[in-house]
């Protein structure tokens, strides 16, 4: 079945510190990548589509200068959450949909656990 | 706007004990209905996909349903290691295959 890596899955650091994420499709190509944050007890929230050799668009309220999204392959998009403070503490998770089929459904990493002192 | 809601926000089960939790959808257009199941600390992990009203799918103890306005996914004998959240999403046309999810129904079940 289709797998997505998500690396690092835990991150402790200072304030101030910029973080990068890493999302891969091992087996399959992803045109669009998706990032999402959940709070605890809470859904997932839509941040960012990330889209193959173009822009990113994010979701309304969204900073994209704080939130840098590169998608620089068809296997690879990176989250990099830039000066980070506490209050970006969260579990980010992405998700990749295999570019062959669009009725396949996306297939999420196992998230990334990001703590700000 | 489009929107998901699903009930109940927790739902405590003894093992066999059957259940149903429910789904209700808003969106302008369904492309699909997706359960997806959660276990703490991982990422989601893709259960069913349906696209119209009146399609069912099943396995193994899970059956999902969709009607028009709401999706079911009916739990049979459940046993513990069906504890995890339950999320619910739905995609529209024309939305670059975004996902809306609902709040999920964290399932525990008790032997």
């Amino acid at each position: 079945g289709a797998v997505v890596s998500q690396h690092p899955s835990w991150v402790i650091c200072k304030s101030g510190t910029s973080v990068k994420i890493e999302c891969r499709s091992l087996d399959f190509q992803a045109t669009t990548m998706f990032w999402y944050r959940q709070f605890p007890k809470q859904s997932l929230m839509l941040m960012a589509t990330s889209n193959e050799g173009s822009k990113a668009t994010y979701e309304q309220g969204v900073e994209k200068d704080k939130f840098l999204i590169n998608h620089a392959s068809l296997t690879l998009s990176t989250l990099t959450v830039t000066s980070a403070h506490p209050e970006d503490s969260s579990f980010y998770i992405c998700s990749a949909r295999d570019l062959g089929d669009s009725n396949q459904p996306q297939h999420f990493g196992d998230g990334t656990r990001l703590s700000i002192l | 706007e489009d929107q998901v809601t699903q009930s109940p926000e927790a739902l405590r089960l003894q093992e066999g004990e059957s259940s149903s939790l429910n789904c209700s959808y808003t969106v302008s257009g369904l492309r699909g209905l997706f359960w997806y199941r959660q276990d703490p600390g991982k990422g989601p992990e893709f259960l069913f996909t349906l696209y119209s009203a009146g399609e069912e799918k099943e396995k193994e103890r899970l059956k999902a349903t969709l009607t028009k306005k709401e999706s079911f996914l009916h739990i049979t004998a459940p046993k513990p290691e069906d504890s995890a959240t339950y999320l619910c999403a739905v995609q529209g046309w024309n939305q670059g295959g975004k996902l809306i999810f609902g709040q999920g129904t964290e399932l525990s079940v008790k032997p």
